[in-house]
């Protein structure tokens, strides 16, 4: 069964460095998500993307955050400069039905801010 | 915004018994999902309800879509140490998926 999947698995770095997580979701699902996970929390909507633009991003996406589909094939999540209160684990996810089909989720990138 | 509410928090159940956890939306729903995600892993779908007042069951598990689809139950009988893990109701609406807190379910064997 086709995967979604994200490099790397973890992601160290110090605070205020600029990192970029990245999503390879399934070839030919056209909605991609981002969500984030903080330890032993809910799954928090970051922002959905559908025809090379956002369709829509919550209050947690601000203009630390940007996301891009640079080759038709990656979907990359880039914080430009991070905070401690960053760290979580972050998923992608695709379908490719806005509302009516299942998020197929990534295995996460846990990012650790020192 | 939207706001999504599951109880309990946690369910200690002993293996065998049956459970049930629920699921609140502040607003009405396109539809609601349900994930389970295993200690250490992903949210992985189990099901979509869409109609109003649909039940729809998966073996030993019964979902449920209240009428003003506003909100959802997850029952599930006669539990078993597979069940550990932590069970989301997301609800769509828009562009996005609003996730409940979670049940995170222990099983006593």
């Amino acid at each position: 069964e086709p995967e979604v999947t994200q490099t790397p698995s973890h992601q160290v770095t110090q605070m205020g460095q600029e990192v970029i997580l990245r999503c390879v979701p399934i070839s030919n699902h056209l909605y991609f998500y981002w969500y984030r996970q903080i330890l032993g929390q809910k799954v928090e909507f970051l922002v959905s993307f559908y025809n090379n633009e956002i369709s829509e991003k919550s209050e947690i996406f601000d203009d630390q955050f940007s996301v891009e589909r640079p080759d038709g094939s990656n979907f990359t999540l880039k914080i430009r400069s991070t905070k401690l209160e960053d760290s979580a684990m972050y998923f992608c996810a695709s379908t490719w039905d806005r509302g009516s089909q299942p998020q197929h989720f990534g295995d996460g990138t846990r990012l650790s801010i020192l | 915004g939207q706001q999504v509410m599951q109880i309990p928090q946690y369910q200690h159940v002993q293996e065998g018994e049956d459970f049930t956890t629920y699921c609140n939306s502040s607003t009405t729903l396109s539809n609601i999902q349900w994930y389970k995600q295993r200690p250490g892993g992903h949210p992985v779908f189990l099901i979509q309800l869409v109609k109003s007042g649909e039940v729809k069951k998966q073996k030993r598990l019964t979902f449920q879509f209240g009428e003003a689809k506003k909100n959802s139950s997850l029952h599930i009988t006669a539990t078993q140490t597979t069940d550990v893990g932590t069970y989301f109701c997301a609800g769509f609406s828009g562009n996005k998926l609003t996730f409940g807190g979670g049940t995170r379910v222990l099983v006593k064997p």
